[in-house]
Order: structure tokens, then C-alpha cells, then sequence
């Protein structure tokens, strides 16, 4: 069964613009969250999805979002791009169907910001 | 608030036996993670405590304590390819906490070497 998948793998942004992220969860989870990783801060949660609804957010600014659709796939977008954005941005999956929920990374959207 | 400490580097020798601590507080608890991530990949589940005591699987062992805030993961008879950052992540029970939303230590980088 295919991986968490997240595409683009790399893109490089100047300050002030926009992007958008995107992600498709092991088939079958229906749970997709977002996470920022950077050296300093570590992985910080940046919000959660569950049939097509956000069921829970990281202490982030406004300018990060997300959404879900009704195939479980999702986005994050990032309006006016600070340089303190730079990260690896991860996706998980994970099934509600009991066991021990663990999270399914995908391999990150590595964003630089210039 | 939820605080996730674990050493930032440790070094070992192939063959070896490595023990990589975490100490957590949260101000709740419904689960500890050890996720193991290469450089440059996306960090994949090594195993999962919710009752005290130790849980084992081939060369990987964690071990949980809840009332002392503590579990460690242990990795018998190292590999180079066990060269990687290995996380303690914990999920929380009270109001806020869902299925996704994991509190991530910074990262133990392990170094083997041969």
C-alpha cells in the first residue's frame, strides 16, 4: 500500500509571497496532520483534519491554513512568507480504527524562503 | 504545558548497546512514541508504550514509566544504518488532544560508528 505522499518535495519562495503544500494519506486514514520541522524548534503541530473538518490547531499565525477534501487529500497554504518559514513542512496520516494511532509521515515539502 | 526532553547528540560504537532517554510533562498522557528519521527522510514509528514496562521488538526496546515522566528506547547490537535522529513524542488525553496532535522532543542524533 502506497506512503504518505507530499508534493512539492523542495520549492524556493521570496518573502511576501504565497504557497501551497499538498498531501495525500495512506489510503483508508482519514486523519491528516501537518507539522513544521526546523533544527531549532523541532516538529511543532500545526493543525489537523478529519473528514474534511480542522479538529485541532497548533499555536501558529493566521497566516498558516489548511483543508481537507472529501478524499481525505489535503492542503496547507502559507500567505506572506516571513523568512522565519524556511522548514521541512511533514504530513501524517493515521487510521481512527483503533491500534495504537500511530502517525504516517510522508518524506516533508522542504520551503526556503528568500 | 508540555515539556519533551531528551540529550541533543550520542555516540556509539557498531555492535554496541545504546540507551536514548526522554522525560516528558504533560498535563496529560495517553501514550509515548519513539519515531526514528534518516536525514533528509520522513520519520518512521519505532514503537508505542501506553502501560508502564517494557515493550520489545528485535534490536529496538522501549520502556515506560508513567508516574516518573520517563521511558527510554534501547537499540542492541548497532548498526551504521542506526545512524539517524531518534524522537520522543507524547500524545496528550485532556481537552484540545486528538488522535494526530503528537508533542515531539527535539531529537537524539545517534552516531555509530564502526
Amino acid at each position: 500500500k502506497a506512503g504518505v505522499t507530499q508534493t512539492p518535495r523542495y520549492l524556493i519562495k521570496t518573502r511576501g509571497q504565497q504557497v501551497t503544500l499538498s498531501c495525500s494519506p495512506i489510503s483508508g486514514h482519514r486523519s491528516v496532520s501537518w507539522y513544521q520541522q526546523t533544527p531549532g524548534q523541532g516538529l511543532q503541530f500545526l493543525f489537523e483534519y478529519f473528514s474534511e473538518t480542522q479538529r485541532n490547531k497548533g499555536n501558529f499565525p493566521g497566516r498558516f491554513s489548511g483543508r481537507q477534501f472529501s478524499n481525505s487529500r489535503s492542503e496547507m497554504n502559507v500567505s506572506t512568507l516571513e523568512l522565519g518559514d524556511s522548514a521541512l513542512y511533514l504530513c501524517a496520516s493515521s487510521s481512527n480504527r483503533g491500534g495504537t494511532g500511530e502517525l504516517f509521515f510522508g518524506e516533508g515539502s522542504r520551503l526556503t524562503v528568500l | 504545558g508540555q515539556n519533551i526532553d531528551q540529550p541533543t547528540e550520542m555516540t556509539a560504537t557498531e555492535g554496541a548497546i545504546v540507551q536514548i532517554n526522554c522525560t516528558y510533562q504533560t498535563s496529560g498522557f495517553n501514550g509515548l512514541f519513539w519515531y526514528q528519521q534518516h536525514a533528509g527522510e520522513a520519520p518512521t514509528f519505532l514503537s508505542y508504550n501506553v502501560l508502564d514496562g517494557l515493550e520489545e521488538k528485535g534490536r529496538f526496546s522501549s520502556f515506560l514509566s508513567r508516574s516518573k515522566g520517563y521511558s527510554y528506547l534501547l537499540l542492541k547490537e548497532l548498526q551504521m544504518k542506526d545512524s539517524a535522529s531518534y524522537l520522543c513524542a507524547v500524545r496528550d488525553v485532556n481537552r484540545g488532544s486528538t488522535l494526530g496532535r503528537l508533542y515531539f522532543g527535539r531529537g537524539t542524533q545517534l552516531t555509530v560508528w564502526p
